[in-house]
């Protein structure tokens, strides 16, 4: 069956620090895969997304991920964080039905 | 474009109310995705349309439920009656080609709450 785990529901790291966020999947034949963002009260805006190729993809705001098959995973980077950063992310696998994880939500120490 | 139009951005009903969500996809998009988001469930699909008709309803949580996009620029999803389970943020998304090749794109949302 289709899915998608994201294992941390809260994660707080420092302004200019390094994050990653994790997100693991499961499903039957190569995934279509994407991370979006939600700001508070807002909809879900995209991120980045992977369909094939370069396991390394790039998104807007300065974000990366990479997609790892023998891990089943798809984790969400950035080198440095900015306060605006704080949001919740989300985690998801397509290629039929576009299945969300529950999401992690990213908190700034200034 | 101005994106997906979601009305309304809040509705506030009593139990047993008939409740209709309103969606204006981008247009072009042939695809139309409901979705419904809960602290305890996150984001859930509920159906999805493809050139106006329904492909998967699996996600329908009751026949309470109901959707209906009778044109390629309006879709409507329908709760009659409502209960306070109901209570959620529900979320229009259109694509233009869903086989993952292309990203949904979501509506501000209406917060529902049932009283």
């Amino acid at each position: 069956a289709q899915s998608v785990t994201q294992p941390d529901i809260h994660i707080t790291v420092s302004e200019g620090a390094s994050l990653e966020l994790r997100c693991n999947y499961s499903y039957g034949a190569t995934p279509y895969l994407f991370w979006y963002v939600q700001s508070p009260g807002q909809g879900l805006q995209l991120l980045l997304k992977y369909f094939s190729g370069d396991t390394l993809v790039q998104g807007i705001k300065g974000f990366e991920a990479e997609f790892k098959r023998s891990q089943s995973s798809f984790n969400l980077r950035k080198p440095s964080v900015h306060w605006s950063d704080a949001a919740e992310y989300f985690c998801a696998v397509g290629g039929g039905k576009i299945i969300f994880g529950k999401g992690t939500r990213l908190h700034i120490l200034p | 474009d101005a994106g997906v139009i979601q009305s309304p951005r809040h509705e506030v009903t009593e139990m047993g109310q008939e409740v209709t969500l309103r969606c204006k996809p981008i247009s072009g998009h042939d695809y139309l995705f409901w979705y419904r988001q809960t602290m305890m469930r996150g984001l859930e699909l509920l159906i999805y349309f493809n050139n106006n008709v329904p492909i998967d309803d699996s996600g329908m949580p009751e026949d309470r439920f109901s959707a209906k996009m009778p044109n390629a620029s309006f879709s409507t999803l329908k709760i009659q009656p409502s209960e306070p389970r109901d209570s959620a943020v529900y979320f229009c998304a259109s694509s233009l080609s869903y086989r993952g090749n292309t990203e949904a794109f979501f509506g501000q949302g209406t917060r529902l709450t049932v009283v």
